[in-house]
């Protein structure tokens, strides 16, 4: 059984960047045709779309955040990698990992996000 | 962009009863690009439906989807006190990809 964490700061500071990984555990990331998005929640803008990467090295960006997002792997370590820059109190969210391609079968339990001072 | 709009956005049953929720799409989407969640508190959304109308591994059959081009719809048969939860629907686009969400509808407790 796949399951999937997602780590990093609890909060951070406006302007600067968020980051967060995903480590996947009881199977490879490498491995068959999935994608890995991020995707975050927040009271006012409800289930957000981040992003994805596939194995394949592609990555697609939800345009309205495009500018500010980089998601990665890090095979050697089975991690998926979120990076947000100049972020603001607009970006305060649960994050979640999940696996998928057209629909998100495999979440992460998420980790509150806060952009504060 | 494709926009989902769902209602009611909040739904008052009671256990036993027939709950219908409703996706509507901005513009006519496939079938297979439709698909439902369940969120409860504190928990992690869950696969419910893909492709409009197929159940994901695990669900109930009390649980079905229909729909097609701009209006979609999550039924539960027999509501069982687990089922009060928020539900989202979730349509994928491959021009680009693009994966939106509905605002949710929230089935609470008569």
């Amino acid at each position: 059984q796949v399951q999937l964490q997602e780590s990093g700061p609890g909060l951070v500071k406006p302007s600067q960047t968020l980051s967060l990984t995903c480590t996947v555990s009881g199977g490879s990331i490498t491995s068959g045709t999935y994608y890995w998005s991020w995707i975050r929640q927040s009271a006012g803008k409800g289930l957000e779309w981040i992003g994805r990467f596939h194995t394949s090295g592609s990555t697609n960006y939800n345009p309205s955040l495009k500018s500010r997002v980089t998601i990665s792997i890090d095979p050697s370590k089975n991690q998926v990698s979120l990076k947000l820059t100049s972020v603001t109190a607009a970006d305060t969210a649960v994050y979640y990992c999940a696996r998928g391609g057209r629909v998100h079968d495999n979440w992460g339990q998420g980790t509150l996000v806060t952009v504060s001072s | 962009e494709i926009v989902l709009t769902q209602s009611p956005g909040i739904l008052s049953l009671s256990p036993g009863e027939r709950a219908t929720l409703s996706c509507r799409a901005s513009q006519s989407v496939g079938s297979s690009y439709l698909a439902w969640y369940q969120q409860k508190p504190g928990q992690t959304p869950r696969l419910l439906i893909y492709a409009a109308s197929s159940r994901a591994a695990g669900v109930p059959d009390r649980f079905s989807g229909s729909g097609s081009g701009t209006d979609f719809t999550l039924t539960i048969s027999r509501l069982e006190p687990e089922d009060f939860a928020v539900y989202y629907c979730q349509h994928y686009g491959n021009s680009p990809p693009m994966y939106t969400f509905g605002q949710g509808t929230k089935l609470e407790i008569k």
